[in-house]
């Protein structure tokens, strides 16, 4: 089982949609991070939490510690967020970070 | 992020050869990652360095592979004899002590024939 499973692994959506991606951890974690990854490969993090709840323009992350989840809201959808949305959680108790697979969102038009 | 350079963007080796990618962490940032990611897979940590000291290589095949982090110059992953298991995009990134946030250059595709 993996330490990060995110859900779902590929969603598509119509412009204007409100998307939520959704990340389970099982480690203990010192914060959870998401991350965007465009075609191309660039990786580049979006939020940083350990608590409670973050926003960045249309982006909203929220994380609960107990039941070990967060997600990724996107509102207004538009077609150039359309990317590779990846939860990353830094362990605790040592120094490595454990991926998700990652969110395949693609928004037509 | 432009701030975290990865060199070269492409590499291409034949099965036997060595392939040598090299990172450059930001300014002020003493310490890289490197991860791996295989197609259709996430990303797996390989190994976490400072400046001339391996901090925890838990990620790393026992045999082939190899990361320094000198005094001067950028950290440099090494695999020797590589295999067309090896191909991948192995990415390199540094965390801010500040703001925990995480940096990442841009990658290199490795492709073994």
């Amino acid at each position: 089982k993996n330490e990060v499973e995110q859900s779902p692994q590929n969603l598509t959506a119509q412009e204007g949609e409100f998307i939520t991606i959704n990340c389970s951890y099982s480690v203990g974690i010192s914060a959870l991070h998401w991350l965007q990854q465009h075609p191309g490969g660039g990786i580049v993090s979006l939020f940083m939490l350990s608590s409670g709840k973050k926003k960045h323009g249309r982006l909203i992350a929220t994380i609960n510690i107990q039941e070990k989840h967060s997600s990724l809201h996107i509102t207004a959808s538009h077609p150039r967020d359309s990317a590779v949305y990846i939860c990353a959680v830094g362990e605790s108790t040592g120094n490595q970070f454990y991926f998700g697979t990652g969110t395949s969102l693609t928004v037509i038009p | 992020n432009a701030g975290v350079m990865q060199n070269p963007r492409h590499l291409v080796r034949r099965r036997g050869q060595e392939a040598r990618l090299r990172c450059s962490p930001m300014k002020g940032h003493s310490h890289v990652y490197w991860y791996r990611q295989l197609p259709e897979e996430g990303l797996k940590f390989m190994v976490y360095l400072q400046k001339e000291n391996i901090i925890d290589e838990s990620g790393m095949p026992k045999e082939r592979f190899s990361a320094e982090f000198p005094k001067e110059g950028p950290s440099i992953l090494r695999i020797q004899q590589v295999v067309r298991g090896d191909s991948a995009a192995y990415f390199c990134a540094t965390q801010s002590q500040r703001s925990e946030k995480l940096f990442f250059g841009s990658g290199t595709q490795l492709s073994v024939l």
